[in-house]
């Protein structure tokens, strides 16, 4: 086990809806990234919050947003949901932005219908 | 634009066997390449990792060969197992961002 937490685990929301996902980090990592994995594929970074700021955001619309509290636990919204928004989302922690070795929650399985 | 290219997507092995998964890369700004190993249900876990200066690295029955010319790496798994049956996944890294490739599915008969 990593030590990072992730919730809900499995969430059914319906096309137009917001959603908001919760990860905390492991204990002394400073750094959240987020990651979307749909069904059969690789994950594909969405955002990084450092210190309670957005650090590097991938290919990914502005309705997909974070925010990072002062003890580094974060979260991932996603407005107006669409089906193709169908995937695992993932949380993975470190301890500062330079460092690559990541560890990885377990994921929240969403289900847009 | 795909940065990380996998294959095989699937792989079969008996028991015993060396499985062998390959990645190819496009941006040479990548430092860090790791490899996950994630089961159903599962967020990845790290396997091995290796940076561009270092051709071989080896952590217990898996190894990482790395072709910083060619631009390509791979994981090979030394005496594989029932067990050892997951999704595995190469990663490219340079300031903490992953750039996944698609996966392999492993499985390895008894």
């Amino acid at each position: 086990e990593t030590g990072v937490t992730q919730s809900p685990t499995h969430l059914i929301k319906t096309r137009g809806q917001q959603v908001t996902l919760r990860c905390s980090s492991q204990s002394g990592h400073n750094t959240v990234s987020w990651y979307q994995q749909a069904l059969g594929q690789g994950p594909q970074f969405i955002f990084q919050y450092y210190r309670e700021e957005e650090n590097g955001r991938g290919n990914f619309p502005p309705r997909f947003s974070g925010l990072q509290f002062p003890n580094y636990s974060s979260e991932l919204n996603v407005n107006a949901l669409e089906l193709d928004d169908s995937a695992l989302y993932l949380c993975a922690s470190t301890l500062g932005t330079a460092t690559d070795t990541q560890y990885f929650g377990p994921g929240t399985r969403l289900t847009v219908l | 634009q795909q940065q990380v290219k996998q294959s095989p997507q699937s792989l079969i092995v008996q028991k015993g066997g060396i499985p062998i998964i390959n990645c190819a890369y496009e941006n040479t700004a990548f430092d860090y390449f790791p490899w996950y190993q994630q089961f159903p249900g599962k967020g990845p876990a790290l396997l091995i990792a290796i940076r561009p200066d270092v051709s071989e690295k080896k952590e217990g029955r898996f190894t990482i060969s790395f072709n910083k010319s060619a631009k390509q790496f791979s994981l090979h798994i030394m005496d594989s197992q029932p067990g050892d049956s997951a999704t595995y996944f190469c990663a490219a890294s340079r300031g903490g961002k992953l750039i996944f490739g698609q996966g392999t599915t492993l499985q390895v008969k008894p």
